[in-house]
């Protein structure tokens, strides 16, 4: 079966400072990997996904994120943080194609401090 | 990208009342739609796929005659909760995926969500 894996359930980081948030994935092939953003009351924007190719993807407000087979990993980074990034950070899989529901990890909440 | 509306975003009802919620993909036909639920402070919960003309296919667990769900079209489905209680309050979001092989991005546009409480 599909899941995800949040290991931190919350990271607090300084501003200006980077950042790296955990996911691990369990999936019998290779899966659609994604990284969304949630604000509170807010619903979810996608950050970045990961079909194939160059391992490296980039998203929107200065997130990357590197996908590692050997480690069933896509962890997200950002070199420097800003106050606006705090918020709720779920990573997710999905099976390519088709229509069939992401599977959610269950989050890492970020706060940002001066 | 995609659009995915949600309406109301807000809904306070009393114990006991039924409350729709519309899901809308304002700029592509959506044959799937699917509705989760998020408690406060954790993560998305599926309840059920939506498939435009059938039956919704509930997660188990789910009650389908308390979440009763319609897509009755290729841009609508509705959520509506039967006489809800106070524990049905939460945060209800819809989403659609459009699948990469029909062309499209293969990836979920969310609704903004709909906050439900019931008093």
């Amino acid at each position: 079966a599909q899941s995800v894996t949040q290991p931190d359930i919350h990271i607090t980081v300084s501003e200006g400072a980077s950042l790296e948030l955990r996911c691990n994935y369990s999936y019998g092939a290779t899966p659609y990997l994604f990284w969304y953003v949630q604000s509170p009351g807010q619903g979810l924007q996608l950050l970045l996904k990961y079909f194939s190719g160059d391992t490296l993807v980039q998203g929107i407000k200065g997130f990357e994120a590197e996908f590692k087979r050997s480690q069933s990993s896509f962890n997200l980074r950002k070199p420097s943080v800003h106050w606006s990034d705090a918020a709720e950070y779920f990573c997710a899989v999905g099976p390519p194609g088709g229509n069939t529901p992401l599977v959610f990890g269950k989050g890492t909440r970020l706060s940002v401090i001066a | 990208g995609a659009v995915v509306s949600q309406h109301p975003s807000r809904v306070i009802c009393k114990s006991g009342t039924s409350v729709k919620i519309e899901c809308r993909s304002l700029d592509f036909q959506a044959t799937t739609m699917f509705w989760y639920r998020q408690f406060p402070k954790q993560s998305l919960m599926l309840m059920a796929t939506s498939n435009e003309g059938s039956k919704a296919t509930y997660e188990q667990g789910v009650e389908k005659d308390k979440f009763l769900i319609n897509h009755a079209s290729l841009t609508l489905s509705t959520l509506t909760v039967t006489s809800a209680h106070p524990e049905d309050s939460s945060f209800y979001i819809c989403s659609a995926r459009v699948p990469r092989t029909s062309g499209g991005l293969d990836e979920q546009f969310f609704g903004p969500g709909t906050r439900l409480t019931v008093l």
